[in-house]
């Protein structure tokens, strides 16, 4: 079964500084997607970045960018220049490529503060 | 309104209540989710309809009901709660198929006593 771990439950920054959130999965697939999710106080969560396992290059969102090794089943997410409205829980989360339904598998989740 | 739209936000029941949980979606999707987010816990995946067809049902207890009378709206029945069934419920809505991203709602907090 595919698991997904966040081995993070908190993390903090200063603004204008860089941090990055760890996640780890496992799987036997091959073609699969991987996400990078932000939950805020508001608790709507927010998609923030995308990547396709068949796709060797990181995916990069403005600020955020991804650090994917396929091998290592590693997809950990960099924030640059943090800002204060960056402070939310981040999930990781995984899905199956095809299928017939959009099943995401979640981490657990970073909580991520940024301090002034 | 646009996006995915929850109501109520917050919700406390008795054991012996029956309430119901919305969620309306204004994106022309096609397939609807519950989610259940408990503290300190992954996500768990509840229901699945997917062109108004239920097609996941992870072993979620009959206390729960879900209803999907069209493509737009997925309501949420509760019935005979425990406490641990207190957690805030997300809905979400996607496309079958395409780039298969899921858009959430905001949720509703329930606290069953």
């Amino acid at each position: 079964a595919q698991t997904v771990t966040q081995s993070q439950p908190e993390m903090s920054v200063q603004e204008a500084e860089t941090v990055t959130l760890s996640c780890t999965y496992d799987t036997s697939e091959s073609d699969y997607y991987l996400f990078w999710y932000k939950q805020p106080p508001s608790r709507q969560m927010i998609l923030v970045i995308r990547q396709e396992a068949y796709k060797q290059q990181n995916a990069t969102e403005n600020r955020f960018s991804v650090n994917f090794q396929k091998a290592a089943k590693s997809f950990s997410l960099k924030i640059s220049d943090s800002q204060l409205g960056d402070a939310a829980m981040y999930f990781c989360a995984y899905r199956l490529y095809g299928g017939a339904t959009n099943k995401l598998i979640f981490g657990t989740g970073t909580l991520l503060a940024v301090q002034p | 309104e646009t996006g995915v739209t929850q109501t109520p936000r917050h919700l406390v029941m008795g054991m012996t209540n029956k309430k119901s949980l919305k969620c309306e979606q204004h994106l022309g999707h096609n397939a609807m989710y519950w989610y259940k987010q408990s503290a300190k816990k992954p996500l768990e995946l509840m229901f699945v309809y997917s062109l108004e067809e239920r097609v996941e049902n992870n072993s979620v207890p009959s206390r729960f009901s879900p209803e999907c009378p069209n493509s737009s709206h997925l309501f949420l029945h509760l019935h005979t709660l425990q406490p641990e069934d207190s957690a805030l419920y997300l809905c979400a809505s996607s496309q079958v198929t395409g780039t298969n991203v899921l858009t959430f709602g905001a949720g509703s907090r329930l606290t069953v006593l």
